[in-house]
């Protein structure tokens, strides 16, 4: 069936560079997304890539893909306290990952 | 204004109990979803309705009841709560159903609390 993974937990400092890393199962996705949840929030779209496309860039957000190894990465650069949330990869309507929480420290 | 709302944000109750949640999109879209954050934030689909009809409905106990009164509507009735419903539960929407184009819109969440 489908499923999506990624790693729990991934903690940086200001300023470094994040990556967070999702994969998934089903090849037929037309679309694969990213959603940002800060604490005691909802979850917030935060980009999303069309599966045709390798790469796509906004503003401090880097989206790869690589379709032959079901991979999706999400890179934020310079990366800031107010980042901290928990980063959730999905495919189509009903399949997310488990999330992944990100710690920025000062 | 909100796309997707639900009410109450908070609902704290006994064991046993009764409750309903609601939610409500202004988007115009067909198709609105349950889904379940348990306390280690592992997000759960647990219904999805396009035009007010059930598309989804994954493993969830029958104490749990989806209506769907139009399509700009589902709520969520819990009949006999247990401690393991709590959770936060949202709602979403997209536009339509059987598309991975379509971008959900979620909620704010309502964190539910059983005693």
């Amino acid at each position: 069936g489908e499923d999506v993974e990624q790693s729990l937990f991934l903690s940086v400092r200001e300023g470094d560079s994040s990556v967070i890393n999702c994969t998934y199962t089903d090849s037929s996705s037309t679309y694969l997304y990213w959603y940002k949840q800060e604490p005691g929030a909802g979850l917030q779209l935060l980009t999303y890539i069309f599966s045709n496309m390798d790469m796509k860039q906004d503003q401090r957000l880097t989206v790869l893909l690589n379709k032959k190894d079901k991979h999706l990465s999400l890179r934020i650069a310079d990366t800031q306290t107010g980042d901290s949330a928990i980063y959730f990869c999905a495919e189509g309507e009903s399949t997310f990952g488990d999330g992944t929480t990100l710690t920025v420290k000062p | 204004d909100t796309a997707v709302s639900q009410t109450p944000k908070y609902l704290v109750t006994q064991m046993g109990n009764d409750k309903s949640i609601k939610c409500e999109q202004n988007l115009g879209h067909d198709t609105m979803y349950w889904y379940k954050q348990d306390s280690k934030k592992f997000l759960k689909i647990m219904f999805s309705y396009n035009n007010k009809e059930l598309i989804i409905n994954e493993t969830v106990p029958n104490r749990f009841s989806p209506k769907s009164p139009d399509k700009a509507h589902l709520n969520l009735h819990i009949n006999s709560l247990e401690l393991g419903d709590s959770a936060v539960y949202f709602c979403a929407s997209s536009q339509d159903w059987g598309k991975s184009t379509d971008t959900q819109y979620f909620g704010p969440g309502t964190r539910l609390t059983v005693l």
